[in-house]
Protein backbone atom coordinates (compact mmCIF):
# COMPACT_ATOMS: atom_id res chain seq x y z
CA UNK A 1 0.00 0.00 0.00
CA UNK A 2 1.58 3.30 -1.19
CA UNK A 3 2.49 5.38 1.43
CA UNK A 4 4.13 9.35 2.65
CA UNK A 5 7.71 8.81 3.43
CA UNK A 6 9.43 11.43 5.75
CA UNK A 7 13.37 12.55 5.74
CA UNK A 8 15.40 12.42 8.12
CA UNK A 9 13.04 10.79 10.90
CA UNK A 10 15.34 12.89 13.96
CA UNK A 11 17.02 16.66 13.05
CA UNK A 12 18.62 18.21 15.29
CA UNK A 13 20.31 22.04 14.94
CA UNK A 14 21.63 24.66 16.29
CA UNK A 15 19.33 28.12 16.70
CA UNK A 16 19.94 30.60 13.85
CA UNK A 17 20.54 27.62 11.24
CA UNK A 18 18.47 26.69 8.44
CA UNK A 19 16.63 23.12 8.01
CA UNK A 20 14.77 21.35 4.95
CA UNK A 21 12.60 18.90 6.11
CA UNK A 22 11.70 16.19 2.88
CA UNK A 23 9.05 14.69 2.31
CA UNK A 24 7.57 12.10 -0.88
CA UNK A 25 4.18 12.02 -0.72
CA UNK A 26 2.10 9.20 -2.55
CA UNK A 27 2.51 9.31 -6.29
CA UNK A 28 -1.10 10.51 -7.77
CA UNK A 29 -2.00 12.88 -5.30
CA UNK A 30 -2.79 16.43 -5.71
CA UNK A 31 -2.92 18.45 -2.56
CA UNK A 32 0.36 18.56 0.29
CA UNK A 33 0.34 19.62 3.51
CA UNK A 34 2.56 20.79 6.34
CA UNK A 35 1.63 20.05 10.15
CA UNK A 36 3.22 19.99 13.54
CA UNK A 37 2.93 18.71 16.63
CA UNK A 38 4.57 20.28 19.25
CA UNK A 39 5.06 17.76 22.56
CA UNK A 40 2.27 17.00 24.29
CA UNK A 41 -0.07 19.70 22.40
CA UNK A 42 -2.53 19.10 19.18
CA UNK A 43 -1.62 18.76 15.66
CA UNK A 44 -1.70 22.17 14.18
CA UNK A 45 -1.66 22.93 10.35
CA UNK A 46 0.96 24.92 8.84
CA UNK A 47 0.42 25.09 4.70
CA UNK A 48 -1.30 23.41 1.94
CA UNK A 49 0.02 23.30 -1.60
CA UNK A 50 -2.04 22.76 -4.55
CA UNK A 51 -0.95 23.11 -8.44
CA UNK A 52 2.57 24.29 -7.54
CA UNK A 53 1.60 27.11 -5.23
CA UNK A 54 0.42 27.43 -1.48
CA UNK A 55 -3.43 27.15 -1.47
CA UNK A 56 -3.58 28.53 2.44
CA UNK A 57 -1.29 29.12 5.10
CA UNK A 58 -2.02 29.73 8.81
CA UNK A 59 -0.29 32.30 10.82
CA UNK A 60 2.11 30.37 12.15
CA UNK A 61 3.60 29.54 8.55
CA UNK A 62 5.47 33.03 8.42
CA UNK A 63 8.18 34.34 6.43
CA UNK A 64 10.80 32.18 7.89
CA UNK A 65 9.00 29.08 6.08
CA UNK A 66 8.98 28.24 2.95
CA UNK A 67 7.81 25.07 0.56
CA UNK A 68 8.76 23.90 -2.82
CA UNK A 69 7.53 21.07 -5.01
CA UNK A 70 11.40 20.72 -6.45
CA UNK A 71 10.62 17.96 -8.84
CA UNK A 72 7.83 15.35 -9.57
CA UNK A 73 8.31 13.67 -6.36
CA UNK A 74 9.48 15.40 -3.36
CA UNK A 75 8.00 18.27 -0.90
CA UNK A 76 9.97 20.28 1.10
CA UNK A 77 9.19 22.32 4.12
CA UNK A 78 12.41 25.22 4.62
CA UNK A 79 12.80 26.69 8.07
CA UNK A 80 15.35 29.52 7.46
CA UNK A 81 16.46 30.60 10.62
CA UNK A 82 15.46 28.49 13.40
CA UNK A 83 14.04 29.60 16.84
CA UNK A 84 13.87 27.32 19.91
CA UNK A 85 10.24 27.37 19.93
CA UNK A 86 10.03 25.44 16.44
CA UNK A 87 11.03 21.80 17.81
CA UNK A 88 8.12 19.88 17.15
CA UNK A 89 7.40 16.83 15.19
CA UNK A 90 6.57 17.77 11.60
CA UNK A 91 4.04 15.41 9.75
CA UNK A 92 3.72 15.85 5.87
CA UNK A 93 0.34 14.74 4.16
CA UNK A 94 -1.31 14.34 1.10
CA UNK A 95 -4.16 13.68 -0.35
CA UNK A 96 -5.92 13.06 -4.14
CA UNK A 97 -8.87 15.54 -3.01
CA UNK A 98 -10.14 16.14 0.74
CA UNK A 99 -8.86 13.12 2.68
CA UNK A 100 -5.13 13.14 3.83
CA UNK A 101 -2.90 10.40 4.50
CA UNK A 102 -0.13 11.48 6.97
CA UNK A 103 3.17 10.57 6.78
CA UNK A 104 5.74 9.11 9.99
CA UNK A 105 7.30 13.15 10.93
CA UNK A 106 10.51 14.24 11.36
CA UNK A 107 11.51 15.57 14.84
CA UNK A 108 13.02 18.56 14.83
CA UNK A 109 14.84 20.24 18.23
CA UNK A 110 16.58 23.14 18.29
CA UNK A 111 19.19 23.53 20.31
CA UNK B 1 -12.47 28.54 22.71
CA UNK B 2 -11.66 24.98 20.62
CA UNK B 3 -13.06 24.46 17.88
CA UNK B 4 -12.98 20.85 18.52
CA UNK B 5 -13.35 19.40 21.80
CA UNK B 6 -12.44 15.63 22.58
CA UNK B 7 -13.47 13.80 25.74
CA UNK B 8 -12.37 11.71 27.57
CA UNK B 9 -9.02 13.21 27.61
CA UNK B 10 -7.98 9.58 28.86
CA UNK B 11 -9.84 6.27 29.11
CA UNK B 12 -8.37 3.16 30.45
CA UNK B 13 -10.46 0.03 29.51
CA UNK B 14 -10.19 -3.51 30.34
CA UNK B 15 -9.67 -5.74 27.57
CA UNK B 16 -13.74 -6.69 26.15
CA UNK B 17 -15.48 -3.20 28.13
CA UNK B 18 -16.70 -1.61 25.34
CA UNK B 19 -16.52 2.05 25.14
CA UNK B 20 -17.48 5.43 23.30
CA UNK B 21 -14.97 8.50 22.79
CA UNK B 22 -16.53 11.82 21.78
CA UNK B 23 -15.96 14.23 19.09
CA UNK B 24 -17.57 17.66 19.56
CA UNK B 25 -17.03 20.60 17.11
CA UNK B 26 -18.38 24.19 16.88
CA UNK B 27 -17.39 25.08 13.04
CA UNK B 28 -20.27 25.58 10.75
CA UNK B 29 -20.27 24.20 6.64
CA UNK B 30 -18.40 21.07 7.74
CA UNK B 31 -16.89 19.35 4.83
CA UNK B 32 -15.65 16.60 6.76
CA UNK B 33 -15.09 14.49 9.80
CA UNK B 34 -12.07 12.75 10.21
CA UNK B 35 -10.75 9.79 12.78
CA UNK B 36 -6.96 8.83 12.67
CA UNK B 37 -5.32 6.86 15.65
CA UNK B 38 -1.72 7.98 16.47
CA UNK B 39 0.88 5.76 18.35
CA UNK B 40 3.45 7.31 20.48
CA UNK B 41 6.04 9.33 18.05
CA UNK B 42 4.22 8.01 14.97
CA UNK B 43 2.13 9.88 12.46
CA UNK B 44 -2.09 10.24 12.28
CA UNK B 45 -2.74 6.65 11.03
CA UNK B 46 -6.45 7.66 9.00
CA UNK B 47 -9.17 5.43 10.35
CA UNK B 48 -12.18 6.90 8.83
CA UNK B 49 -14.19 10.47 7.13
CA UNK B 50 -17.81 10.84 7.18
CA UNK B 51 -19.32 13.91 5.76
CA UNK B 52 -23.23 14.60 6.46
CA UNK B 53 -25.41 13.47 9.77
CA UNK B 54 -26.70 10.21 10.33
CA UNK B 55 -23.30 8.70 8.44
CA UNK B 56 -21.64 5.70 9.57
CA UNK B 57 -18.60 3.41 9.28
CA UNK B 58 -17.38 0.77 10.67
CA UNK B 59 -13.51 -0.73 10.67
CA UNK B 60 -12.90 -3.81 12.85
CA UNK B 61 -13.68 -3.28 16.41
CA UNK B 62 -14.25 0.47 15.69
CA UNK B 63 -17.35 2.56 14.41
CA UNK B 64 -17.82 6.14 13.74
CA UNK B 65 -21.44 8.14 13.73
CA UNK B 66 -21.82 11.36 12.84
CA UNK B 67 -24.57 13.88 14.22
CA UNK B 68 -24.73 17.83 13.42
CA UNK B 69 -22.45 18.83 16.27
CA UNK B 70 -20.38 15.59 17.57
CA UNK B 71 -18.97 12.45 16.21
CA UNK B 72 -18.89 9.26 17.98
CA UNK B 73 -16.08 6.65 18.12
CA UNK B 74 -17.51 3.24 19.19
CA UNK B 75 -14.93 0.21 20.29
CA UNK B 76 -16.27 -3.24 20.61
CA UNK B 77 -14.25 -5.74 22.80
CA UNK B 78 -11.57 -3.42 22.63
CA UNK B 79 -7.85 -5.12 22.78
CA UNK B 80 -4.59 -3.89 23.92
CA UNK B 81 -3.32 -3.54 20.23
CA UNK B 82 -6.20 -0.52 20.28
CA UNK B 83 -4.27 0.88 22.82
CA UNK B 84 -3.00 4.35 21.11
CA UNK B 85 -4.46 8.15 20.95
CA UNK B 86 -7.36 8.99 19.09
CA UNK B 87 -7.91 11.91 17.36
CA UNK B 88 -10.48 13.57 15.69
CA UNK B 89 -10.16 16.50 13.01
CA UNK B 90 -12.62 18.53 10.97
CA UNK B 91 -12.85 20.03 7.68
CA UNK B 92 -14.84 23.19 6.77
CA UNK B 93 -15.06 26.46 4.93
CA UNK B 94 -15.44 26.56 1.20
CA UNK B 95 -13.32 27.05 -1.55
CA UNK B 96 -10.42 25.56 -1.85
CA UNK B 97 -10.01 25.30 1.65
CA UNK B 98 -8.89 21.54 2.86
CA UNK B 99 -7.20 22.09 6.00
CA UNK B 100 -7.59 19.82 8.85
CA UNK B 101 -8.69 21.18 12.78
CA UNK B 102 -7.76 18.75 15.13
CA UNK B 103 -9.24 18.24 18.46
CA UNK B 104 -6.06 17.40 21.88
CA UNK B 105 -6.80 13.79 21.46
CA UNK B 106 -8.20 10.49 23.68
CA UNK B 107 -5.46 8.46 24.75
CA UNK B 108 -6.68 5.04 25.21
CA UNK B 109 -5.49 2.73 26.86
CA UNK B 110 -6.52 -0.96 27.05
CA UNK B 111 -5.45 -3.95 29.63
CA UNK B 112 -5.46 -7.53 29.06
Amino acid sequence: EPEVTQTPSHQVTQMGQEVILRCVPISNHLYFYWYRQILGQKVEFLVSFYNNEISEKSEIFDDQFSVERPDGSNFTLKIRSTKLEDSAMYFCASGQYNEQFFGPGTRLTVL
Amino acid sequence: EDQVTQSPEALRLQEGESSSLNCSYTVSGLRGLFWYRQDPGKGPEFLFTLYSAGEEKEKERLKATLTKKESFLHITAPKPEDSATYLCAVQWGGGSNYKLTFGKGTLLTVNP
